[in-house]
């Protein structure tokens, strides 16, 4: 067990709907990453977040959205979905979100399918 | 940026044997390159990790082999069990000279199957 809790697990639902992922940090980590992982592909950086405030952006779509809130946690929001959103979305935390020093801690994803 | 091809896509071994995992990398600057293991329904873990002053690290049964001239690094996992049927992403990111960060590129994965 990492320390890094997803919610929900699994989520089903219909294109052009909006869903939100949850994600905890493990305890003393002030960064966030959402990464996604599609079907045949690698893990894919969306964001990153550092105490609060947002630190990198990678290949995340303007329909995408996240924040971190004062406790921690962070929000991935996924609006106007389409087929194409179905895949596991990873949340990571790490102490100082230096990745090149930092080790990353994987929440167990939620497994996203738009249907 | 970074590019990070990860070879094979599939590998399959009898227990025992030995199981390697190849990766390559584009960014010379890059010096940092971990390496996660991803069980069914899991996040991902790191497994090893080796920074680019050293070329060789060894943990128990897994070791990561580094080649910076030409650029790619090595999983090499000994004696193989079946627990460590997984898939396996290689990741490189570079050591940021002012503020900022920059990210882990990770490869597409390896699923390993370790046949009893």
């Amino acid at each position: 067990d990492s320390g890094v809790t997803q919610t929900p697990k699994h989520l089903i639902t219909a294109t052009g709907q909006r869903v939100t992922l949850r994600c905890s940090p493990r305890s003393g980590d002030l960064s966030v990453y959402w990464y996604q992982q599609s079907l045949d592909q690698g893990l894919q950086f969306l964001i990153q977040y550092y105490n609060g405030e947002e630190r990198a952006k990678g290949n995340i779509l303007e329909r995408f959205s996240a924040q971190q809130f004062p406790d921690l946690h962070s929000e991935l929001n996924l609006s106007s979905l389409e087929l194409g959103d179905s895949a596991l979305y990873f949340c990571a935390s790490s102490v100082t979100g230096q990745p090149s020093t930092d080790t990353q801690y994987f929440g167990p994803g939620t497994r996203l399918t738009v249907l | 940026g970074e590019n990070v091809e990860q070879h094979p896509s599939t590998l399959s071994v009898q227990e025992g044997d030995s199981a390697v995992i190849k990766c390559t990398y584009s960014d010379s600057a890059s010096n940092y390159f971990p390496w996660y293991k991803q069980e069914l329904g899991k996040g991902s873990q790191l497994i090893i990790d080796i920074r680019s002053n050293v070329g060789e690290k060894k943990d128990q049964r897994i070791a990561v082999t580094l080649n910076k001239t030409a650029k790619h690094f090595s999983l090499h996992i000994t004696e193989t069990q079946p627990e460590d049927s997984a898939v396996y992403f290689c990741a490189a990111t570079r050591t940021p000279s002012g503020a900022g960060s920059y990210q882990l590129t990770f490869g597409k994965g390896t699923k390993l199957s370790v046949i009893p």
